[in-house]
């Protein structure tokens, strides 16, 4: 079946280091790929999504491409900041049948330190 | 415009006992969904909803759960009765019209803390 598997956390940062993510994913067909966050005390939030192979996926200084030859989604920034300290969830839509329920990775911590 | 919610934020119960969470979805909203989070691990799917009618069920883990949407409006997830292993963390989410080619943006709540002691 579908699945996705990101890498194990915590992970842990200086400000504005460059933050890489790995997000690998098992699927049939064609799914969409997201990368949600959720900030301390907070729901999910939808960070970026990319629905087809090459897109690239963008918001908040954070990217992240659809390859679909090596089946990932890596979630990228380039300066990190201490707000960004929260857990990063990868996942993707399984188009099965009639509905869009996400799969989603374990979710990785990450804390950012000033 | 009001995001999704939950209720309660957190709930602690005792095993053998019944709990009945809550959520509201975006108004307009035709899809909601359940997911929940045991112990740290991944995110996994519950069912869905479009309007009151469920479109996919095959995330609830047993019988002792009872998902209700009626009027397509809110949704209420009931655990009876409770066991152990069902502490967790309860999402809902909601979206519009479903989008079988790009998948459509579901919009979460900030989850329920369910503890059964």
């Amino acid at each position: 079946g579908n699945s996705v598997t990101q890498m194990e956390g915590p992970v842990t940062l200086s400000e504005e280091a460059f933050l890489t993510i790995n997000c690998t994913y098992t699927a049939t067909g064609y799914p969409s790929l997201f990368w949600y966050v959720q900030y301390p005390g907070e729901g999910l939030q939808l960070l970026l999504k990319a629905t087809k192979a090459d897109d690239k996926g963008s918001n908040k200084g954070f990217e992240a491409t659809y390859r679909k030859e090596t089946t990932s989604f890596h979630l990228e920034k380039g300066s990190v900041q201490v707000s960004d300290s929260a857990v990063y969830f990868c996942a993707l839509s399984d188009h099965g049948g009639a509905t869009n329920k996400l799969i989603f990775g374990t979710g990785t911590l990450l804390a950012v330190q000033p | 415009e009001a995001g999704v919610t939950q209720f309660p934020s957190h709930s602690v119960i005792e095993k053998g006992q019944t709990v009945t969470l809550r959520c509201d979805p975006i108004s307009g909203h035709d899809n909601l969904y359940w997911y929940r989070r045991v112990m740290g691990k991944e995110i996994k799917f519950l069912l869905h909803f479009v309007k009151e009618s469920k479109q996919d069920e095959s995330g609830m883990p047993n019988n002792r759960f009872l998902a209700e949407r009626t009027g397509g409006t809110y949704s209420t997830l009931k655990v009876q009765p409770a066991e152990l292993e069902d502490s967790g963390v309860y999402f809902c989410a909601s979206s519009q019209e479903p989008d079988f080619i790009r998948g459509d943006t579901q919009y979460f709540g900030p989850g329920t803390r369910l503890t059964v002691l």
